[in-house]
């Protein structure tokens, strides 16, 4: 069962406009959410991250929002860029060992048109 | 800037053969990560390590095995690999906070 949830496989939005990319999760004990990018035939990198002790962090055009009673974060750019098509991918992660394991959500393939 | 090499960008390989891919980073970091992608199915963690000669099983074990011998790298072992390997193999290191870094991963089919 996924504790993670990307429910939009993928997301289409005009250039300038704002992105809104969703993600769910089910496991109360994670306590810090990530977002990461992934181009084509690239690994991922990290875009920008929340604790749970936080409801928002914003890092230039992305802004991430969470919702701990709901259990849901959202990703938002604004204005979105062309170059900003990609895959997101949304992870939760737990402490294990001292360190943090992360869990992926499927990823939403975002198009930025011109 | 973090390093995290991949042995190899593509790879071809025949059902039952032994296929080894490796993985290095030169940040020093404690932890590594082996990941397989498939489309629709998102990334899904196989094995990690947070130490020398230290590996836990992730998600999705089955089929595979890990060497760790030096800290800069981390090696996936597909002891007799299948059709239903055929994947995207993502390696990531990352220190005692959250944020993993990725190799540009191996793209592996199984004929």
């Amino acid at each position: 069962d996924q504790q993670v949830k990307q429910n939009s496989p993928s997301l289409s939005v005009q250039e300038g406009r704002i992105s809104i990319l969703n993600c769910d999760y089910t496991n109360s004990m994670f306590d810090y959410f990530l977002w990461y990018k992934k181009y084509p035939a690239e690994g991922p990198t990290f875009l920008i991250s929340i604790s749970s002790i936080k409801d928002k962090n914003e890092d230039g055009r992305f802004t991430v929002f969470l919702n701990k009673s709901a259990k849901h974060l959202s990703l938002h750019i604004v204005p979105s860029q062309p170059g900003d098509s990609a895959v997101y991918f949304c992870a939760a992660s737990v402490p294990s060992g001292g360190s943090y394991i992360p869990t992926f959500g499927r990823g939403t393939s975002l198009i930025v048109h011109p | 800037d973090v390093k995290v090499t991949q042995s190899s960008r593509y790879l071809v390989k025949r059902t039952g053969e032994k296929v080894f891919l490796e993985c290095v980073q030169d940040m020093d970091h404690e932890n590594m990560f082996w990941y397989r992608q498939d489309p629709g199915l998102g990334l899904r963690l196989i094995y990690f390590s947070y130490d020398v000669k230290m590996k836990e099983k992730g998600d999705i074990p089955e089929g595979y095995s890990v060497s760790r011998e030096k800290k800069e790298r981390f090696s996936l072992i597909l002891e007799s690999a299948s059709t239903n390997q055929t994947s995207m193999y993502l390696c990531a290191t990352g220190g005692w906070d959250n944020e993993q870094f990725f190799g540009p991963g191996t793209r592996l089919t199984v004929l």
